[in-house]
């Protein structure tokens, strides 16, 4: 069964600093693997997605996020944070026939 | 805006009763999700209908059912609430049937059972 740990439900940062949200994720094959945010009062919106191919996947807004198998792990990271990316960030994990499992989400806070 | 509607946007009910949440994806979706978002559970996945026909089932409770209509648009019905169904519901929907197509979310129903 697939499974997706996100570590710290909670992440402040300053503005200007780098934005690190981890994920770590649990597959028996193969996993496609999604960043997905929430701003207050929305809906998710994908930020970026890894299938296959280049491991090191750039996505809207700055973000970038690593495949490492080794390491089952697909982080999400911002050089430099943006009030603006105040908001709660989802990492999901699926492969090619079953469904989307999404993390419990960690809140985005920036600091002044 | 992603292009998914959903309504109404707030719904306050009692137990026992039933609603329906309405979705219209995106123009040329053909797949229609159907998520539930709350504090205790998290983002959980509930059903997915393509073309009409449903196509995956997740956590969804037997006292819910959904369909989606030849326009396309798809209707969640919740039967039986209990206090437990409070959530935020979203929909979402995608060009194809496969997961690691991009789903787009409409901006959700709050669903408040008293």
């Amino acid at each position: 069964a697939q499974s997706v740990t996100q570590l710290g439900s909670h992440v402040s940062v300053s503005e200007g600093a780098l934005v690190l949200l981890r994920c770590n994720y649990s597959s028996s094959v193969p996993p496609y693997l999604f960043w997905y945010v929430q701003y207050p009062n929305q809906g998710l919106q994908l930020l970026l997605k890894y299938t296959t191919g280049a491991t090191l996947v750039k996505g809207i807004n700055g973000f970038e996020a690593e495949f490492k198998k080794s390491e089952t792990s697909f982080h999400l990271t911002k050089p430099s944070a943006h009030m603006s990316d105040a908001a709660e960030y989802f990492c999901a994990v699926t492969h090619r026939d079953d469904k989307i499992i999404f993390g419990k989400g960690t809140r985005l806070h920036i600091l002044p | 805006d992603s292009g998914v509607t959903q309504t109404p946007k707030h719904l306050i009910t009692a137990t026992g009763q039933r609603v329906t949440l309405r979705c219209s994806p995106r123009s040329g979706d053909l797949s229609v999700y159907w998520y539930q978002q709350s504090l205790d559970q998290g983002l959980q996945f509930l059903i997915q209908y393509y073309n009409g026909e449903e196509r995956a089932k997740g956590n969804i409770l037997e006292r819910f059912s959904a369909q989606q209509f030849p326009d396309l648009h798809s209707e969640l019905n919740l039967s039986s609430l209990e206090l437990g169904d409070s959530a935020l519901y979203f929909c979402a929907s995608s060009v194809g049937v496969g997961y690691t197509d991009t789903q787009y979310f409409g901006p959700g129903t709050r669903l408040t059972v008293l």
